[in-house]
């Protein structure tokens, strides 16, 4: 089983629906990221959270929100979706006390049409 | 703000080649430098990390530098093989209170059979 999991692994919605991506990692880290992807930019943080309590917004928040439902359990919602919300969304976790390697998982592809 | 470059932007060289990545970044006050290796439609793989006191981390026939105060990282692939097509990004990690990972958008490598 893979240690950074997403679901729904390919999602496409209408404009204006809500739509959940969820993440859960069997890691036991503390810290968990949403980034999406698109052509030619890269991988752009959306939120980040540092442990239950604490939540903090990216480069790009606006338009999403996120739940930390438990350590292991990361969320992120787009309330209203828009078709430039089209990209492919990644979660990942890191650990401070090992480096701070981050782990991905594989990766969400959202279609807004 | 962090910006993170990677040149060129695809690369094409036959099987057996050795052949060099760059990253470049802009502010030198970084924690640490990842290189990440992603398969098509696929989330992304660390292959290494080099803490900002280090000069260079070798895995296998992979070995990456790091330059600080020139802002400068190389990934080093020896006799390149068809199965080391991907594209490879580089990220770096602010230090202090940021502690944020900064990516570039990526060399997309194509090692020709």
């Amino acid at each position: 089983d893979a240690d950074v999991t997403q679901t729904p692994r390919n999602r496409i919605t209408k404009t204006g629906k809500r739509i959940m991506l969820e993440c859960s990692q069997t890691k036991g880290h503390d810290r968990m990221y949403w980034y999406r992807q698109d052509p030619g930019l890269g991988l752009r943080l959306i939120y980040y959270s540092f442990d239950v309590k604490d939540i903090n917004k990216g480069e790009i928040s606006d338009g999403y929100s996120v739940s930390r439902q438990a350590q292991a359990k990361f969320s992120l919602s787009l309330e209203s979706a828009i078709p430039n919300q089209t990209a492919l969304y990644f979660c990942a976790t890191s650990d401070p006390q090992s480096g701070n390697t981050i782990y991905f998982g594989e990766g969400s592809w959202l279609t807004v049409v | 703000k962090q910006e993170v470059t990677q040149i060129p932007a695809a690369l094409s060289v036959p099987e057996g080649e050795n052949l060099v990545l760059n990253c470049s970044f802009t502010d030198s006050a970084i924690y640490n430098l990842q290189w990440f290796r992603q398969d098509p439609g696929k989330g992304l793989t660390s292959l290494l990390l080099i803490q900002s006191s280090q000069r260079e981390q070798t895995s296998g026939r992979l070995n990456a530098s790091l330059d600080k105060s020139s802002g400068r990282s190389t990934l080093y692939i020896a006799a390149s093989q068809p199965g080391d097509s991907a594209t490879y990004l580089c990220a770096v990690r602010g230090g202090g209170a940021t502690n944020k990972l900064i990516f570039g958008t990526g060399t997309l490598l194509a090692v020709q059979p």
